[in-house]
């Protein structure tokens, strides 16, 4: 099975700032991986597929880049909508596999 | 639109079947995957169906106890949950999976509860 490191687990960090959350996969996954963005209660929400593609709606202060086995989602400029919890997942086999999440908490 | 019913409080070694009803889109051209979330954990996938019902796959802590399947003609999707253990209390999402290569996931469900408890 394909595992996926998510780094930091946790990040305090404050509006305006910008932030970039790792994630690294045990073997090459070309740019199979999708980002999503989870808020209390809720269910997960598609931000990036395809390793760095903006899901329709995202706003564009998200991105992602990388291939083969180190991705980064970065968020140029924090807004208070975007304290939440952050999972990455490769989706080239099964079984798929997530990250552990990063949770962006108000500093 | 994806939502799920069927979660409730069963007791260990007990049975339970998830639903989940699909709209807004052709059910029947599209992979679905379940997804589950332990309290204050993070996500797990446990189960894959095509779109066609064959191939499925399964996560290794819910194989040869869980049984996904789907009815095309309902817009539905099912995971049929078999000697459950505490360690199963989750949320359990059903999600679409997309169909552009390396797309994720998109929509999912709300999710529903399902506690494993005596």
């Amino acid at each position: 099975d394909i595992q996926l490191t998510q780094s930091p687990s946790f990040l305090s960090a404050s509006v305006g700032d910008r932030i970039t959350i790792t994630c690294r996969a045990s073997q090459g996954i070309n740019n199979y991986l999708a980002w999503y963005q989870q808020k209390p209660g809720r269910a997960p929400k598609l931000l990036i597929y395809a390793a760095s593609t903006l899901q329709i709606g995202v706003p564009s202060r998200f991105s992602g880049s990388g291939s083969g086995t180190e991705f980064t989602l970065t968020i140029s400029s924090l807004q208070p909508e975007d304290f939440a919890t952050y999972y990455c997942q490769q989706v080239t086999s099964y079984p798929l596999t997530f990250g552990g999440g990063t949770k962006v908490e108000i500093k | 639109q994806l939502v799920e019913s069927g979660g409730t409080l069963v007791q260990p070694g007990g049975s339970l079947r998830l639903s989940c009803a699909a709209s807004g889109f052709d059910f029947r051209s599209y992979d679905m995957n379940w997804v589950r979330q332990a309290p204050g954990k993070g996500l797990e996938w446990i189960s894959y169906i095509s779109y066609s019902g064959s191939p499925v796959y399964y996560a290794d802590s819910v194989k040869g106890r869980f049984t996904v399947s789907r009815d095309n003609a309902q817009n539905s999707l099912y995971l049929q949950m078999n000697r459950l253990r505490v360690d199963d209390t989750a949320i359990y999402y059903c999600a679409r999976v997309r169909l552009i290569p390396a797309g994720g996931s998109d929509p999912w469900g709300q999710g529903t509860l399902v506690i494993v408890s005596s």
